[in-house]
């Protein structure tokens, strides 16, 4: 079945580094891919879109500024948290749907989990 | 896309049914049902979805009454490794390439 991979799964920093995060489909092409993100005993929230060859969309209240998204091709997007702080230590999931229909389900990656030091 | 109210917590003896509830009463025509579950420390993972007729596959069956207002995800032999976060999500098959709001959740223990 579809896979996505995400790398590095856990990430321990200083504060004010920057931090990149990649998320691939392995099997499929994904022109869309979502990044999530999740805090201990919270849902997951969406982040962004991330759209290959044109800027990523950004939900209300996500600085795009910070969380930079980069797709570049059709298997590859990366988040990059710039100058991470103690408060961005969470749960980062990507996600991309398979197949050329709209109902098609996503297929997760594993998550990565950043601390900040 | 229509909100979702899920239970907040479920226990399920091993090797029996589990049968989660969800209730969507503001679905659209155009809004499929999907479910996923949250293993701890892991990224969701797809179980099953449907528009209206009753669906199965390898792991669960999902029931959706004729009203579609709402669903049951049934897991027929629960094992210990069921123990997740379930989450019921509707969603426009022309919403967004598959865009998804996550809400609460059920969490399910599974227990011997």
């Amino acid at each position: 079945g579809a896979v996505v991979s995400q790398h590095p799964s856990w990430v321990i920093c200083k504060s004010g580094t920057s931090v990149k995060i990649e998320c691939r489909s392995l099997d499929f092409q994904a022109t869309t891919m979502f990044w999530y993100r999740q805090f201990p005993k919270q849902s997951l929230m969406l982040m962004a879109t991330s759209n290959e060859g044109s800027k990523a969309t950004y939900e209300q209240g996500v600085e795009k500024d910070k969380f930079l998204i980069n797709h570049a091709s059709l298997t590859l997007s990366t988040l990059t948290v710039t100058s991470a702080h103690p408060e961005d230590s969470s749960f980062y999931i990507c996600s991309a749907p398979d197949g050329g229909t709209g109902n098609q389900p996503q297929h997760f990656g594993d998550g990565t989990r950043l601390s900040i030091l | 896309d229509a909100k979702t109210t899920q239970p907040t917590s479920m226990d399920c003896a091993e090797g029996r049914a589990a049968n989660l509830p969800c209730n969507h009463s503001t679905i659209s025509g155009n809004e499929y049902v999907y479910w996923y579950r949250q293993i701890h420390s892991q990224g969701p993972q797809y179980i099953i979805h449907g528009l209206k007729n009753n669906e199965t596959n390898e792991m669960a069956s999902l029931i959706i009454t004729e009203d579609r207002k709402s669903s049951t995800l049934i897991l027929p032999h629960a094992t210990l490794r069921d123990t997740a976060v379930y989450y019921c999500i509707v969603r426009a098959s022309t919403d967004s390439w598959g865009k998804l709001q996550f809400g609460a959740g059920t969490q399910v223990v599974v227990t011997p």
